[in-house]
């Protein structure tokens, strides 16, 4: 069973506009982590987001993070075609494992 | 400096019959975890291995076993193949005290 949802399942944009994606998990957690997947091969680490921490930025990406809703949501701005990809949360609860949604599949198109 | 590299890149293998995934972890990483993606889902975690000891499993039959080497490198085993085990299998690795978790590119296993 997986701990989080993504939504929306799939996503289309314009390059240049921004994507908004959501995460929902179940139990506690330590942290939660997002994830970049291109052409189902290995992830790529982008941001992660202590519980502890409401907001966090990287470069062109927010993160934020409301624990008594357990949910989190990823914004990408000004996407670039680069960006298209598969989006995964993942949720760490302090047990040596990483609990991942089913994925948000973003398509930015030229 | 090398990432997460895995081995085979792709396999092909029958019904029944037994596969061997490698990993070797990035450099200065002792903790390997091994998931399993199938076709549009997001990864599953099968075990983490931390100073050559299996120190957490997922949900997944015994059929599934691993092993990790002094040099931090893994194996995961896979017994018995069936149709349902076809899928992307993922390593990463991480320090034991942190944890962020480096993958490595999968390896692509189709069962027939």
């Amino acid at each position: 069973s997986q701990q989080g949802e993504e939504d929306p399942q799939a996503l289309s944009i314009q390059e240049g506009e921004n994507a908004t994606m959501n995460c929902s998990y179940k139990t506690s957690i330590n942290n939660l982590q997002w994830y970049r997947q291109n052409s189902g091969r290995g992830l790529v680490h982008l941001i992660l987001i202590r519980s502890n921490e409401r907001e966090k930025h990287s470069g062109r990406l927010r993160v934020t993070l409301d624990t008594s809703k357990k949910s989190s949501s990823l914004l990408i701005t000004a996407s670039r075609a680069a960006d298209t990809a598969s989006y995964f949360c993942a949720t760490d609860a302090n047990d040596y494992k990483l609990s991942f949604g089913a994925g948000t599949t973003v398509t930015v198109r030229a | 400096d090398a990432g997460v590299t895995q081995s085979p890149t792709h396999l092909i293998k029958t019904r029944g019959q037994q596969v061997t995934l490698r990993c070797s972890p990035k450099s200065g990483h002792d903790t390997v975890s091994w998931y399993q993606q199938a076709l549009g889902q997001g990864p599953q975690f099968i075990f983490q291995y931390y100073e050559e000891e299996e120190r957490q499993r997922g949900n997944f039959p015994d059929r599934f076993s691993g092993h990790q080497f002094p040099n931090y490198s893994s194996e995961l085993n896979v017994n018995a193949l069936l149709l349902g085990d076809s899928a992307l299998y993922l390593c990463a690795s991480s320090p034991s005290s942190f944890h962020e978790q480096y993958f490595g590119p999968g390896t692509r296993l189709t069962v027939t």
